[in-house]
């Protein structure tokens, strides 16, 4: 079963640090993922993919104040030095031959 | 510069068809997964459905298995949606995305999305 679980909300200061997890149903501990972010009343835009070993390639242009992590089932992105523009929805996206399932998505608040 | 261009959406009425199209430009179209994946107001990212670069295979979400159809064609550099016995559960911004060179990698670009509306 390719189910994907994230936190709904999270907080975080201006200038600080913050990660985002998101779990993997048991038996899939060694998928790659990939995250993405939403701001407000735009399309997604992909950040990064992250596999299970922890090693993470960003996509164009994503600054590298992004980056991610694994261990076991659970996949992180953390993002440091927060900015007012990183305040937005972030999803992450797993697949298993051909079939892809998304998270249902955390919402940053940069406070 | 890889760019993704939705068109076709609008209002239909339930149990009607529509086809979205996506206009791709700025890689190598045919080597390319190519995905559409929606989103319902106020709701999250729904995977729909992916097609491989080889046109060879097809997948797509329960929900939509046997309504939906995905088609590419590489003369154009465009892919399709076709929709047909439309819900009103299927109402939601469509984006088009553009996968890896295999439907076992991420998704890493998308474009900006259309609208369709199912209401009678």
């Amino acid at each position: 079963q390719l189910v994907v679980t994230q936190s709904p909300s999270a907080s975080a200061s201006l200038g600080a640090s913050v990660k985002l997890t998101c779990t993997l149903s048991s038996g899939l501990s060694k998928y790659a993922i990939a995250w993405h972010q939403q701001q407000a009343e735009k399309g997604p835009r992909y950040l990064m993919t992250l596999n299970s070993g922890g090693t993470y390639v960003l996509g164009d242009g994503i600054p590298d104040r992004f980056s991610g992590s694994s261990s076991g089932t659970e996949r992180y992105l953390t993002i440091s030095g927060l900015q007012s523009e990183d305040e937005a929805d972030y999803f992450c996206q797993t697949w298993d031959n051909g079939i892809h399932t998304f998270g249902g998505g955390t919402k940053l608040t940069v406070l | 510069q890889v760019r993704l261009v939705e068109s076709g959406g609008g209002v239909v009425q339930p149990g009607r068809s529509l086809r979205l199209s996506c206009a791709a430009s700025g890689f190598t179209f045919s080597t390319y997964a190519m995905h559409w994946v929606r989103q319902a107001p106020g709701k999250g990212l729904e995977w729909v459905t992916t097609i491989s670069p080889g046109e060879n295979y097809e997948y797509y979400t329960d929900s939509v298995k046997g309504r939906f159809t995905i088609v590419r064609d590489s003369s154009k550099n465009t892919v399709y949606l076709q929709m047909s016995s439309l819900r009103a559960e299927d109402t939601a911004l469509y984006y088009c995305a553009r996968g890896g060179t295999t439907v076992v990698s991420a998704i890493n670009w998308w474009g900006q999305g259309t609208l369709v509306t199912v209401s009678s």
